[in-house]
C-alpha cells in the first residue's frame, strides 16, 4: 500500500514564525501535492511538484513556498505565518501516468497560527 | 476552468438504508476521469470509487456505486446498506484529461449515519 506521511498531526505557531510542513511518500511517486482544506471550501491546491526540484503554483500559492530536494519528500513553507493560514493541510502523491492519476493522501496537519 | 459542484453540504441516512450523494461537473474535455474520495473524522482521505468517462458502465465497489450521466455531467454516489463507518466527508473530484496531474475537487458533503 502507498504510504504518505506528514511530519505533524497538530501544530501551533505564532504569527510571523517560519513554518515547515513535511510530507514523505514511500511509493516512488513522481507527483506530490499540497492542499489546504477549509470548511465549506473543500480542497484547494497550493502547489504541486512533478519531479525533483520542479514545482508549479496551484490555485492559492500566495504566502507559501515549497521545496522538493528528494523524490520522496515535499515540504511546504510558510515564510511568515499569519492567522489566516490557520487550516488543515493535506499532502498527496500520485504516479505520473498518461491516463488516470489517482492521488493518495496523508493524514493531514492541522495548523493553528496564534 | 473545470468546476465540480456538490450541492448537498450535509446529508444523513439511517443505518442499513441507502443514500445518494450528488455531484455535477463542468468540462469541455471528451476524455476525463471522475473520483469519489472519503475522509472519515480525523482519518486519512481514501479513494472510494473511480469512473473513466469513456466507459458507459457505472463503476461499483461493494456497497458503493455511481450513477454516471455523461450528457448531464452528473456523477452521483450511491451507498447501499449504510454502516456507521460510512460517516465521513465525501469529496467528488475530476481529472480534466488523461495525463493531467491535477484533480479538481468539489466542496464536499458531510454524511451522518444514524443508528
Amino acid at each position: 500500500d502507498v504510504k504518505v506521511t506528514q511530519s505533524s498531526r497538530y501544530l501551533v505557531k505564532r504569527t510571523g514564525e517560519k513554518v515547515f510542513l513535511e510530507c514523505v511518500q514511500d511509493m516512488d511517486h513522481e507527483n506530490m501535492f499540497w492542499y489546504r482544506q477549509d470548511p465549506g471550501l473543500g480542497l484547494r491546491l497550493i502547489y504541486f511538484s512533478y519531479d525533483v526540484k520542479m514545482k508549479e503554483k496551484g490555485d492559492i500559492p500566495e504566502g507559501y513556498s515549497v521545496s522538493r530536494e528528494k523524490k520522496e519528500r515535499f515540504s511546504l513553507i510558510l515564510e511568515s505565518a499569519s492567522t489566516n493560514q490557520t487550516s488543515m493541510y493535506l499532502c498527496a502523491s500520485s504516479l505520473r501516468r498518461l491516463f488516470i492519476n489517482e492521488q493518495f493522501f496523508g493524514p493531514g496537519t492541522r495548523l493553528t497560527v496564534l | 476552468a473545470q468546476t465540480v459542484t456538490q450541492s448537498q453540504p450535509e446529508m444523513s441516512v439511517q443505518e442499513a438504508e441507502t443514500v445518494t450523494l450528488s455531484c455535477t461537473y463542468d468540462t469541455s474535455e471528451s476524455d476525463y476521469y471522475l473520483f469519489w474520495y472519503k475522509q472519515p473524522p480525523s482519518r486519512q482521505m481514501i479513494l472510494v470509487i473511480r469512473q473513466e468517462a469513456y466507459k458507459q458502465q457505472n463503476a461499483t465497489e461493494n456497497r458503493f456505486s455511481v450513477n454516471f450521466q455523461k450528457a448531464a455531467k452528473s456523477f452521483s454516489l450511491k451507498i447501499s446498506d449504510s454502516q456507521l463507518g460510512d460517516a465521513a466527508m465525501y469529496f467528488c473530484a475530476s481529472q480534466p484529461q488523461g495525463g493531467s496531474e491535477k484533480l479538481v475537487f468539489g466542496k464536499g458533503t458531510k454524511l451522518t449515519v444514524n443508528p
